[in-house]
C-alpha cells in the first residue's frame, strides 16, 4: 500500500508563490495522485490530477494560479500569486486498486 | 450541477448503529465508483470504503472492516453506509465522494458531509 508524506505546514505572503510537496513511498514512485483543497469549515474540493510524467489535469474552475509538477517520487502543487482564499489545508491522494490513501495534509497560511 | 448530499448522521451510543445516505444528482450515477471518506475532529482525511459502479468490487479500510457495509442503488442514485458496532473513534464528518471513473481513480467530487458522534 502506498504512503503519501506531506509537510504539516507552509506559509506564503500575499501575492507570492508557494510549492507544496507530496512524496510517494518506495515502490510507488510512478503512481498518479490528486490534490484537494479544504478551506476552513468547508468540505474538500478536488483541484487536479497529477501523473508520474508530470502531466496534470485541473478541475474546471480551478484558477490558473494552481499548477502541478513531478520530480521522481515527489508531486508538487504550486500556487502562484497567492490569495487570501488559498489559506487552507491541502491533501494529496492516491490509490492502488484495493485502498485509497491520503497524505496527512499541509496547512497553508497566507501572511 | 453535479451534487452529492449526505444525510443520516447524528449522536449514537457506543455499540450502536447508524445508516448514512448520499443522494447524487447532476451526473450518471451508475457510471462512477463511489467512496466514503471521513475526517475526525481536527484530523486529516481517512478513506473508509469504496464501491465500483456496478457493485462488483467493494473494499474497506481495516479500521472499519467487518463493522461497516457500503452499498448503492443505481436506480435511485443513492449511496449508503451501514455502520454497526460503532466506537468513539468512529466519530467524524463522513463525506460521500465520487470516483472519476467506473473503477479505481481519483476522487473528483465531494459532498458537504454529515457528522457522526459516538458517545455515551
Amino acid at each position: 500500500q502506498p504512503v503519501l508524506t506531506q509537510s504539516s505546514s507552509a506559509s506564503a505572503s500575499l501575492g507570492s508563490s508557494v510549492k507544496l510537496t507530496c512524496t510517494l513511498s518506495n515502490g510507488h514512485r510512478s503512481y498518479i495522485i490528486a490534490w484537494h483543497q479544504q478551506q476552513p469549515g468547508k468540505a474538500p474540493r478536488y483541484l487536479m490530477r497529477l501523473e508520474g510524467g508530470g502531466n496534470f489535469n485541473k478541475q474546471s474552475g480551478v484558477p490558473d494560479r494552481f499548477s502541478g509538477s513531478t520530480s521522481g517520487a515527489d508531486r508538487f502543487l504550486t500556487i502562484s500569486n497567492v490569495q487570501s482564499e488559498d489559506d487552507a489545508n491541502y491533501y494529496c491522494e492516491t490509490w492502488d486498486g484495493y485502498s485509497r490513501v491520503f497524505g496527512g495534509g499541509t496547512k497553508l497560511t497566507v501572511l | 450541477e453535479v451534487q452529492l448530499v449526505e444525510s443520516g448522521g447524528g449522536l449514537v451510543k457506543p455499540g450502536g448503529s447508524l445508516r448514512l445516505s448520499c443522494a447524487a444528482s447532476g451526473f450518471t450515477f451508475s457510471g462512477h465508483s463511489m467512496n466514503w471518506v471521513r475526517q475526525a475532529p481536527g484530523g486529516g482525511l481517512e478513506w473508509v470504503s469504496y464501491i465500483s459502479s456496478s457493485t462488483s468490487y467493494i473494499y474497506y479500510a481495516d479500521s472499519v472492516k467487518g463493522r461497516f457495509t457500503i452499498s448503492r442503488d443505481n436506480a435511485k442514485n443513492l449511496l449508503y453506509l451501514q455502520m454497526n458496532s460503532l466506537r468513539a473513534e468512529d466519530s467524524a464528518v463522513y463525506y460521500c465522494a465520487r470516483g472519476y471513473g467506473s473503477s479505481w481513480d481519483n476522487v473528483d467530487v465531494w459532498g458537504q458531509g454529515t457528522t457522526v458522534t459516538v458517545s455515551s
